[in-house]
């Protein structure tokens, strides 16, 4: 079964908008943590944001905000004004808890974005 | 500067032969990661090591085999018994890996694999 659902394959973006990236979840474990990756053309993966199972908030980091629906697993990432060098990737990925799992991170399929001047 | 190093960033293999991808951290991580990812795809868990001399088989180890010697090297190899290598190869570390999920996990830049 898919663990991690990225459900827009790609998606456009005017310049100084913002944008959401949907990314749905599926686990069993109460512990959990949620990661939003970014990957330019060069192939890097640069983090960009966590969001843990337990976290009474949703997770801030400068432009990047994630709007973590736990009830409905969602873990969305917000992209607020958009600039034209967001124009990446963008893999969001979860992390069980379970011990016997180590750690391992499962990815989505990815939604590229391209931002518009 | 600190960080995760990967080399070669291109490497080409003929056909039968084994090819080995360095990966050295120096942010004294005790986990590391293999990841394979193919065009238009997510990355998919190779191999994994939570310490020095022990690591597991992620979904997709057949075809690769690996070491964990040294905390900082984890390098992987692509054995000929792996069928269809030709991929993008990420290596990844992290400060742990268990039951703690606030472990961030930091990548390198990339080996480009090309079977000739």
């Amino acid at each position: 079964a898919q663990k991690i659902t990225q459900t827009q394959p790609g998606m456009f973006v005017q310049e100084k908008e913002a944008v959401t990236l949907d990314c749905t979840y599926d686990t069993s474990d109460p512990s959990y943590g949620l990661f939003w990756y970014k990957q330019p053309s060069s192939g890097e993966m640069i983090f960009l944001i966590y969001q843990g199972s337990y976290d009474q908030q949703n997770a801030t980091e400068g432009r990047y905000s994630l709007n973590f629906q736990k009830a409905r697993k969602s873990a969305n990432l917000v992209i607020s004004a958009s600039q034209l060098g967001d124009s990446a990737m963008y893999f969001c990925a979860m992390r069980e808890g379970q011990h016997n799992q180590g750690g391992k991170l499962i990815f989505g399929q990815g939604t590229e974005l391209s931002v518009k001047p | 500067d600190g960080g995760i190093t990967q080399s070669p960033k291109y490497l080409f293999r003929k056909e039968g032969q084994n090819v080995t991808l360095s990966c050295e951290q120096n942010l004294n991580h005790d986990a590391m990661y293999w990841y394979r990812q193919d065009p238009g795809q997510g990355l998919r868990l190779i191999y994994y090591s939570q310490i020095v001399n022990d690591f597991q088989k992620g979904d997709i180890a057949e075809g690769y085999s690996v070491s964990r010697e040294k905390k900082e090297s984890f390098p992987l190899t692509v054995t000929s018994a792996q069928k269809n290598p030709t991929a993008f190869y990420l290596c990844a570390s992290s400060q742990g890996a268990g039951r703690r999920s606030g472990n961030t996990i930091y990548f390198g830049e990339g080996s480009w694999l090309t079977v000739v």
